[in-house]
Formats: C-alpha cells, structure tokens, sequence
C-alpha cells in the first residue's frame, strides 16, 4: 500500500527551531509537497522538493533523501502564528495524484 | 475569480439523499483534484482532473461518488444515497497544470449526514 507517516503532535517555544519529520512509502515518486493549515482553513502550500537536498523559502525550509524516502519540514524563529497542522503530500508518478500524510499538531508556546 | 471557490460552504442532508458539491478553480488551471477530509485526519485523495478527463479516479470510495468537470473549468462531485459516513469536509484544489508543484485549496463544503 501507499502511506506516509508523519507525527501526531509536536510542541516547541516561541523562537525556537522544530523539524517535523516525514517517511513515505509509494508506488512511484516525483516529489514531496508540505502544506500548512489551520484549524477551520483550507490547506495553503509551503514548500516542494522534486530532488534531493534542502529548499529555504524564508522562515521554512524543507528537506528531501529520495534513497531515504525521507523528508523533512524546518520551522524556524517560531511564532504563535505557525501554530497548525503540518501534512507532507507526495506526488505520484503516473497519474500525479497526491498522498497526505495524517499531519502533525505544531503547538507553539508562549 | 481570484482563487478557488466551493459551494455550498455547509451542507446538512439526510441518509439516502442526493448532494452535489460545486468547485470553481482558478481561471486558466487544467489541473483539478478533489480531496475529502474527516475531522482531525489527513486528506484523502478521491479524483484528479486534467481538462475534462480523469486520468485518475482510484480514490473514490464506491460507486455512489462521482464526478465531472465540463469546459475545464468547474467540477461537481456527486453523492448518491449518502450514508453518515460520507460526513467529512471535501476540499477541492487547482493547479496550473498536473506537472505544477503548488496546489490551490478551495474552502471547502462541510457536509453532515443526518
């Protein structure tokens, strides 16, 4: 079958650095997508990795080992807005469908 | 329009009825997909739309679901006989084609079935 698996829940302070961690399983990979949403909102993107190695974009940065099947969301500078759940999604070669993780909570404390 | 919109934004129907549910994408993405969401759980893929053809239906979860996309633009999902567990958000997202890396979420239709 096809899964990803992903952490239920993650907390971490104001300011501090998290990385939320995601292993796939699928028939047939063209990259690994990251969404972010929040309770009550639709899902909005954050970041896509098609080859190895890591994307910054800003505040975020995301990690992909295709041997591995392995990859990785880093949340830095925490703020209270980035509390939310955090699904990896990846791409399907064939027919471009995409498999979501079960996400994971990110709850930021003051 | 200048994202994707869903209607209705709520929909409360009774066991064993009919619903549809609208997606309009955004304008000029040939890529559509429909996903549904239970509460506190992942989204799980049920169509992928390239144009007007559905290279991918693998994830409609029984005959009673289908789904259309007319002029390459807007999509309806149809719920025959819906049961309570048909109950979830079904969240509808468009892309510039099926090659792009970023996917547009609409707001999604919350539908209960009592």
């Amino acid at each position: 079958g096809q899964s990803l698996e992903q952490p239920s829940e993650v907390t971490a302070v104001e300011g501090a650095i998290v990385q939320i961690n995601c292993t796939y399983q699928t028939s047939g990979f063209y990259g690994l997508s990251w969404y972010q949403q929040h309770d009550g909102g639709a899902p909005t993107f954050l970041s896509y990795n098609a080859l190895d190695g890591l994307e910054e974009t800003g505040r975020f940065s995301s990690f992909l080992s295709r041997s591995d099947s392995y990859g990785y969301l880093l949340l830095q500078e925490l703020q209270m807005k980035d509390s939310a759940s955090y699904f990896c999604a990846v791409k399907t070669s064939g027919t471009y469908k995409y498999i979501f993780g079960t996400g994971t909570r990110l709850k930021v404390l003051a | 329009g200048a994202g994707v919109s869903q209607s209705p934004s709520n929909k409360v129907t009774e066991k064993g009825k009919d619903v549809e549910l609208r997606c309009d994408p955004i304008s000029g993405h040939t890529a559509l997909y429909w996903y549904r969401q239970s509460l506190g759980q992942g989204l799980e893929f049920l169509i992928y739309f390239q144009g007007n053809s559905a290279p991918d239906k693998s994830g409609l979860p029984s005959d009673r679901f289908s789904a259309e996309r007319t002029g390459g633009s807007v999509s309806t999902l149809t719920i025959q006989r819906t049961q309570q567990e048909d109950s979830a958000v079904y969240l509808c997202a468009s892309s510039l084609d099926g090659g792009s890396r970023e996917q547009y979420f609409g707001p999604g239709t919350r539908l209960t079935v009592t």
